[in-house]
């Protein structure tokens, strides 16, 4: 089975710093890679799908690179709104079927 | 708009049965797979169940085979998730989740605000 890792599982930065987020798979999975910004208290959404195609409505300061089993999300500029729990989920059809990261938690 | 409005959920015994439904609108449903997601309180995502637009391919969490079927009525926009022998390990959030495709491969772009399912003595 495929096992999806995230690191780090939390991090602390300041306003206007670079975040860079790694989701690693333990098997190749093309791109079928998306991210998933969960704020407290609220549901999930999309930021990224396809590992680097940016969600519409989604700000640009947010994009995603990576194909294959190294997957990175990037906030260019950290902003107060963007505190929240990160997830990336993959989606193709190996087991274990479309299963999440275990989630990194930002905070400011 | 898109909106997914679970209902459903409750406190339910050990071994016993809970049926969730989730009703969409918003968009052309018969058109779009769809997931069940559950979120144990603090804790992260656990993907469940999916359906194709055509319920032609289902799939399940290793977790619930055999104990849940999912089935959706694209003439009524809905989305079902039959839940038997519960365990405590059952107890979390259920989101109902649009996919950005008519095929399971593919990405969530809108989730529901989610059903909370407790399963207790």
């Amino acid at each position: 089975d495929i096992q999806m890792t995230q690191s780090p599982s939390s991090l602390s930065a300041s306003v206007g710093d670079r975040v860079t987020i790694t989701c690693r798979a333990s098997q190749g999975i093309s791109n079928y890679l998306a991210w998933y910004q969960q704020k407290p208290g609220k549901v999930p959404k999309l930021l990224i799908y396809g590992a680097s195609t940016l969600q519409s409505g989604v700000p640009s300061r947010f994009s995603g690179s990576g194909s294959g089993t190294d997957f990175t999300l990037t906030i260019s500029s950290l902003q107060p709104e963007d505190v929240a729990t990160y997830f990336c989920h993959k989606y193709n059809s190996a087991p274990p079927l479309f299963s999440f990261g275990p989630g990194t938690k930002v905070d400011i | 708009e898109v909106q997914l409005v679970e209902s459903g959920g409750g406190l339910v015994q050990p071994g016993r049965s809970l049926r969730l439904s989730c009703a969409a609108s918003g968009f052309s449903f018969e058109d779009y797979a769809m997931h069940w997601v559950r979120q144990a309180p603090g804790k992260g995502l656990e993907w469940v169940s999916g359906i194709s637009w055509n319920s032609v391919n289902l799939a399940y969490a290793d977790s619930v085979k055999g104990r849940f079927t999912i089935s959706r009525d694209n003439a009524k926009n809905s989305l079902d998730l039959q839940m038997n022998s519960l365990t405590a390990e059952d107890t979390a959030f259920y989101y109902c989740a649009k996919l950005r495709s008519k095929e399971l491969s593919a990405a969530i772009n809108y989730w529901g605000q989610g059903t909370l399912v407790t399963v207790s003595s």
